[in-house]
């Protein structure tokens, strides 16, 4: 069955550091790929999403590109805030439904 | 326009009885589903909603129930509650719910369900 697999936190940063977040995935077909983050005591967010391959979803310095080849979709920002710090997972929905399937969401601390 | 709302946000209970949560979509979203979130199993599907059909259910046992009503709002049941169904449940909304997965979920604030 389809499947999402993201890199195991929590990732600690300081201010301005580049950020990489690993997402692989399985799935049959062509999915669409997510991006949610979550603060602490909050629903998910939607940061940015790509619907086929070679899309790039970007959104708040956020950007994802959507890789058929390597079946990635690995999450990367510049420049990191303090602001930034939540968990970030990233998910996948695909055939003829919107059931998002998500990996286990990965934990950013950037400190200042 | 307003985001998805979730009543209540919090909710305490024992072992055996039964809880109703409540969610009502972004204005126009015809789709709602939700999820149950655990430290332990991550963010899990429970089931999609679209004009007042299920159209998708995860694989939760039969305590867990909901549906849909005509103005798109939606409700779940949890009967016969357990020490394990503590979480944070997560409705979320969607235009159409229908096809391709490429619809945008937008989600709420969550209610969190404490068994004791």
């Amino acid at each position: 069955g389809n499947s999402v697999t993201q890199m195991e936190g929590p990732v600690t940063l300081s201010e301005e550091a580049f950020l990489t977040i690993n997402c692989t995935y399985t799935a049959t077909g062509y999915p669409s790929l997510f991006w949610y983050v979550q603060y602490p005591g909050e629903g998910l967010q939607l940061l940015l999403k790509a619907t086929k391959a070679d899309d790039k979803g970007s959104n708040k310095g956020f950007e994802a590109t959507y890789r058929k080849e390597t079946t990635s979709f690995h999450l990367e920002k510049g420049s990191v805030q303090v602001s930034d710090s939540a968990v970030y997972f990233c998910a996948l929905a695909g055939g003829a439904t919107n059931k998002l399937i998500f990996g286990t969401g990965t934990l950013l601390a950037v400190q200042p | 326009k307003a985001g998805v709302t979730q009543t209540p946000r919090y909710l305490i209970k024992t072992r055996g009885q039964q809880v109703t949560l409540s969610c009502s979509p972004i204005s126009g979203h015809r789709s709602v589903s939700w999820y149950q979130q655990t430290p332990g199993q991550g963010l899990q599907f429970l089931f999609e909603y679209f004009s007042e059909t299920q159209r998708n259910k995860g694989n939760f046992p039969g305590r867990f129930s909901g549906r849909q009503f005509s103005n798109s709002r939606s409700e779940m049941n949890v009967s016969t509650l357990e020490l394990g169904d503590s979480a944070l449940y997560l409705c979320a909304s969607s235009l159409a719910g229908g096809g391709k997965g490429t619809d945008t979920q937008y989600f709420g604030p969550g209610t969190r369900l404490t068994v004791l």
